[in-house]
């Protein structure tokens, strides 16, 4: 039982640069979030898909971020002029909806950026 | 607005002795209830939820949590704690009617020692 895969766990980056992370989840799950973490702090939501369908974005996620997931499988996130800000750990979430009973999210172990 | 409050930074705990994290959370509507553990350069693991039923929810590795919904309460607890128990606790909310998303508190690292 393969558990949520993301590529890479570290990323470190010139302010400015434009980065992309992936995410592969759990394969039968139909729902697939992103949340950022900062040091000492809980994740924070940024977007969730249903199947290849946006369905909810947060107001964290500012004009400079983009997320896809093209065939309702893997997603990507890609940050673009990358600011010092923008330092976090990156983490993905898959669920099954509706499931038996609220399925819970499943998270990755996340993509470290780091911003120079 | 969603919110969780872990009021604890940090809980110490001498192993062998029962432990507790508290969590209490604020949602207009019905809540979903969940606590994940992380362990250093880790994603979250999923210990256990509370979704309706039962206000005593059981879990991964032993531990437990009691929904009190009178005081807007969703603590953890575990009877016997382990050294290796020691990681970063987070609670978190869903609002049934407020969407998917989880709303996340600061976390509680929990400190066991031999």
């Amino acid at each position: 039982d393969t558990g949520v895969s993301q590529n890479p766990r570290h990323k470190i980056t010139k302010r400015g640069q434009n980065v992309t992370f992936r995410c592969d989840p759990i394969s039968e799950h139909n729902r697939l979030y992103w949340y950022r973490q900062t040091l000492g702090q809980g994740p924070e939501f940024l977007t969730y898909f249903q199947n290849e369908a946006q369905l909810e974005k947060s107001r964290l996620l500012s004009d400079r971020f983009s997320a896809e997931r093209p065939k309702g499988s893997f997603s990507t996130l890609e940050i673009q002029r990358t600011e010092q800000g923008d330092s976090a750990m990156y983490l993905c979430a898959s669920s099954l909806y509706p499931g038996a009973g609220n399925q819970p999210q499943h998270f990755g172990d996340g993509t470290r950026l780091s911003i120079l | 607005a969603q919110s969780v409050a872990q009021p604890e930074d940090q809980v110490n705990v001498a192993e062998g002795n029962p432990l507790t994290v508290k969590c209490t959370y604020s949602v207009s509507g019905n809540p979903y209830l969940f606590w994940y553990v992380q362990y250093p350069n880790r994603g979250l693991q999923f210990l256990l939820k509370y979704i309706t039923g039962d206000n005593l929810v059981k879990g991964s590795y032993g531990f437990e949590a009691e929904f009190n919904k009178s005081q807007t309460s969703f603590h953890l607890k575990k009877p016997s704690a382990l050294v290796s128990d020691s990681a970063l606790y987070f609670c978190a909310v869903r609002d049934v009617q407020a969407g998917t998303a989880l709303i996340f508190g600061k976390g509680t690292t929990l400190s066991v020692s031999s």
